[in-house]
This record gives structure tokens, C-alpha cells and sequence, in this order.
């Protein structure tokens, strides 16, 4: 079925540590795989996204990892700050009808970075 | 600014009643979307339309009926109203299908 699940569902963390959060998913299929920020009251916003031609991707302090073999990728926070504190969501492609695609969402990590 | 607008923020209503919320784009992108987001924040998709045409249908209730007058505007109107349709519904577009979304900043609906 179409599955994809996400832990932890909370995380907290000091300002300056770093936080991982880890999704799999359950269709080897799957070529595509974005991160969000939902911040509170605030519609979901892509942080960094992975195709599954590539292993690793990074954009300055985040970056995500795809282990295509496992069907797992992970986000990686470094250096958090207050402002990083929101919830985070993985999604995975599906295909739908043979034709088309569409995103199965994880269930959310509610990160805590305490200052 | 480019972006995706939804109206209204917020909709209290009574059981029964009949509700549209409405959205549009300007990013020029040809898919739009709607989510529903329910009280645990899980975040699903109901419908999604390409260039006007529906190509997701997620077994949503007929109750729901997206409407979409051209490809930079996409209408949610539910009929009959149920508590359990209280929930957060996003608006999104994207370029293609499954890809980077573009979120709008949501409608709180609550059904009373």
C-alpha cells in the first residue's frame, strides 16, 4: 500500500545542536522526496526536496539523505536555531493510475529548538 | 507577490449548510491541489487538476465538488456539511504532477 511514516513524532533539541528526522517509505517506485516546514497557522513550505538519482543533497545548514536500497531518506538540521522550530513533514511520490503522480505526506515531527 | 491565495482564513458553519472556499494562483503553474489537514496535522490529498481537468480523485466524499473556471483558480464547495469535515484544507500548485508544491496559507474550517 501506500505508506509513508516518519520519527519522531516530537524533537527537541538545544539551539546549536543538530536534529535528524527520519521517514521510509513503502514503494521501491518512489523518485521523489521533499521536506517541509509548517510553521504554525502557516501553510506547508518546502525546505530542500531529493530525486531518487541522487544520494545526498544540501542547501546550508539542511540536507537530506536517500538510501533508495533501505526506502528511507532522512532531514538533517545542523547548528538549530529558535527559529527552526516548527513542524516538519517528508513526503514521497506515488503513482496514480499509471499516469500521473502524487505525494503521500508523513505524519509530521514537531521540532522544539530550546534556546 | 506570486503566490497561492486562499479565501476565507477562517469558516464557521453549522451542520448542513453548504460552504465554497476558493483559491487561485499566480506562480503559472498547470496543477493545483487541495489537501485536508485534520486535527493530528496529518496531511492528505483530496483532488488534483491539471489544466483544468481532474485527474485525482482521492475517494472523497460527492459531498465535495472541486470546481476549476481555468488553471489559475481551483474552488472547493461542499455540500452538507458534517463535524467531520472540520479540518485545515490547503490549497497547492505545482509545475507537475507530484512534485514541489506551493502551498496556500490554508482555510480553518469548523463545522459546529
Amino acid at each position: 500500500g501506500e505508506n509513508v511514516e516518519q520519527h519522531p513524532s516530537t524533537l527537541s533539541v538545544q539551539e546549536g545542536d543538530s536534529a535528524v528526522i527520519k521517514c521510509t517509505y513503502s514503494d521501491s517506485a518512489s523518485n521523489y522526496f521533499p521536506w517541509y516546514k509548517q510553521e504554525l497557522g502557516k501553510g506547508p513550505q518546502l525546505i530542500i526536496d531529493i530525486r531518487s538519482n541522487v544520494g545526498e543533497k544540501k542547501d546550508q545548514r539542511i540536507a537530506v539523505t536517500l538510501n533508495k536500497t533501505a526506502k528511507h531518506f532522512s532531514l538533517h538540521i545542523t547548528e538549530t536555531q529558535p527559529e527552526d522550530s516548527a513542524v516538519y513533514f517528508c513526503a514521497a511520490s506515488f503513482l496514480y493510475g499509471g499516469a500521473t503522480n502524487k505525494l503521500i505526506f508523513g505524519t509530521g515531527t514537531l521540532l522544539a529548538v530550546q534556546p | 507577490d506570486t503566490a497561492v491565495s486562499q479565501t476565507p482564513k477562517y469558516l464557521v458553519t453549522q451542520m448542513g449548510n453548504d460552504k465554497s472556499i476558493k483559491c487561485e494562483q499566480n506562480l503559472g503553474h498547470d496543477t493545483m491541489y487541495w489537501y485536508k489537514q485534520d486535527s493530528k496535522k496529518f496531511l492528505k490529498i483530496m483532488f488534483s487538476y491539471n489544466n483544468k481537468e481532474l485527474i485525482i480523485n482521492e475517494t472523497v466524499p460527492n459531498r465535495f465538488s472541486p470546481k476549476s473556471p481555468d488553471k489559475a483558480h481551483l474552488n472547493l464547495h461542499i455540500n452538507s456539511l458534517e463535524l467531520g469535515d472540520s479540518a485545515v484544507y490547503f490549497c497547492a500548485s505545482s509545475q507537475d504532477f507530484g512534485q514541489d508544491g506551493t502551498f496556500g496559507p490554508g482555510t480553518r474550517l469548523t463545522v459546529t
